[in-house]
């Protein structure tokens, strides 16, 4: 089962790039990995999925080693909606079951 | 709107009573998923179904917890004698699934939640 753990707060400044990494170790073989954004009293929202090497979309970019033990969220010119917990999930796949591993998640808290 | 819906939105019970609560996926989805969330957390799997077949429980998913999806569409959580360690954000998140294949992406979308507090 793949542990995943993530930084537990970062600050920034409106207009800086966020970049948030989380570590999975035990990751296997066939684990994507999804990063999901969450405001109080509402459910996680998609943001960006991955398995390997670079990824990129309209709001963020995924970028995953040759090792997949870790990877990092990038979001680019952060605004202040941009506050909020950030979740990476990651999926064991190995056995077609899966098991679902949500970090402790990141607090981002975006000021003027 | 076609995205997961869940129903209620809150529930306030007794120690003791049992809730239920509802979820309906995104139309042509086929995976259904139920997670708990405490403050300050992350979401903890609990259990999922692939159509009506219930693949997999967390070991979360005490004796009191019971989920179904009888016909592979709407699932319910149900939760029996309640408990105040159980007051939680109880998440449904619905995904597409592909047949057959080890390696593919499932991405998971999920629902408002319900908002439980056992008093």
């Amino acid at each position: 089962l793949a542990k995943t753990t993530q930084p537990i707060s970062m600050d920034s400044y409106e207009g800086q790039e966020v970049n948030i990494t989380c570590s999975h170790n035990n990751i296997a073989t066939n684990d994507y990995i999804t990063w999901y954004q969450q405001f109080p009293s509402q459910g996680p929202r998609f943001i960006i999925q991955g398995y390997k090497t670079k990824v990129t979309n309209e709001v963020a970019s995924l970028f995953i080693p040759a090792d997949r033990k870790s990877c990092t969220l990038s979001l680019p010119r952060v605004s202040l909606s941009d506050t909020a917990v950030y979740y990476c999930l990651v999926e064991e796949t190995t056995d077609s079951w899966g098991k679902f591993q949500f970090g402790a998640g990141t607090q981002v808290v975006v000021t003027p | 709107d076609t995205g997961v819906s869940q129903n209620p939105r809150h529930k306030i019970t007794k120690r003791g009573q049992n809730v239920t609560f509802r979820c309906d996926p995104i139309s042509e989805h086929n995976r259904l998923y139920w997670y708990r969330q405490t403050l300050g957390q992350g979401p903890e799997f609990l259990t999922y179904f692939q159509n009506e077949a219930q693949l997999e429980k967390s070991r979360l998913l005490s004796d009191r917890f019971s989920a179904e999806r009888p016909k592979g569409s709407f699932s319910t959580l149900e939760i029996q004698r309640t408990e105040q360690g159980d007051s939680a954000m109880y998440l449904c998140a619905s995904s597409g699934g592909l047949a057959g294949g080890k390696l593919f992406t499932d991405t998971q979308y999920f629902g408002p939640g319900t908002r439980l507090t056992v008093l």
